[in-house]
């Protein structure tokens, strides 16, 4: 286990459903990330927040919507998605230094959209 | 900004032979190169890296080599194992205040015995 859990682990969902992706992290960091992983092609990243503000958004279409509450929890809401979408979302968290320092990521949630 | 290349995007070996996975990248600001290991229903995990102040780092059968004026790093693993196989991801800084990994598409690793 690397300290980063998320849930669920797979979401099927139609196109006009509205669902949410939930990520915790319990190593006291203060960065998170959300990735997507499609086959194919590289990890591409969708959101960066630090100390619970977002610093970057990678062009993701507002269908997406991502929520950080505190340093250790992280959502991704999801709603009018498209079958395109269907991929893994990883979540990843670090400890911002004055050196970059190892990104530790969840499982993924294996998302379907039908 | 930062753009990886990951070759190649598939590799065979023969247990106990070595592997080389080779990566190239743009942005001569970034100095921060991870290498992820990602098994089948896991998240990629950090399995060795190295910062643009060395040129090499060893952990015991994997190793890490970076060329810093031809921009390129790469992963040798030596007497691989069945259970090294996986796909393996390089990756590197971006250029924006190095707040975030730009990765490469990808090796898949098989191993066999």
């Amino acid at each position: 286990e690397t300290g980063v859990t998320q849930t669920p682990r797979h979401l099927v969902m139609g196109m006009t459903n509205k669902k949410s992706l939930k990520c915790e992290q319990h190593l006291g960091h203060n960065a998170m990330y959300w990735y997507k992983q499609s086959a194919k092609k590289p990890l591409e990243l969708m959101f960066v927040y630090n100390f619970k503000e977002q610093t970057e958004n990678n062009s993701v279409p507002s269908r997406f919507s991502p929520e950080c509450p505190n340093s250790s929890h992280l959502f991704l809401h999801l709603h009018t998605l498209q079958p395109e979408d269907s991929a893994l979302y990883l979540c990843a968290s670090r400890q911002t230094g004055r050196s970059y320092n190892e990104q530790f990521f969840g499982p993924g949630t294996r998302l379907t959209v039908l | 900004g930062e753009n990886v290349e990951q070759h190649p995007s598939t590799l065979s070996v023969q247990e106990g032979d070595s592997a080389v996975i080779k990566c190239t990248y743009s942005d001569s600001a970034s100095n921060y190169f991870p290498w992820y290991k990602q098994e089948l229903g896991k998240g990629p995990q950090l399995i060795i890296d190295i910062r643009s102040n060395v040129g090499e780092k060893k952990d015991q059968r994997i190793a890490v080599t970076l060329n810093k004026t031809a921009k390129h790093f790469s992963l040798h693993i030596t007497e691989t194992q069945p259970e090294d196989s996986a796909v393996y991801f390089c990756a590197a800084t971006s250029n924006q205040a190095g707040t975030a990994l730009i990765f490469g598409k990808g090796t898949t690793l098989s191993v066999s015995s």
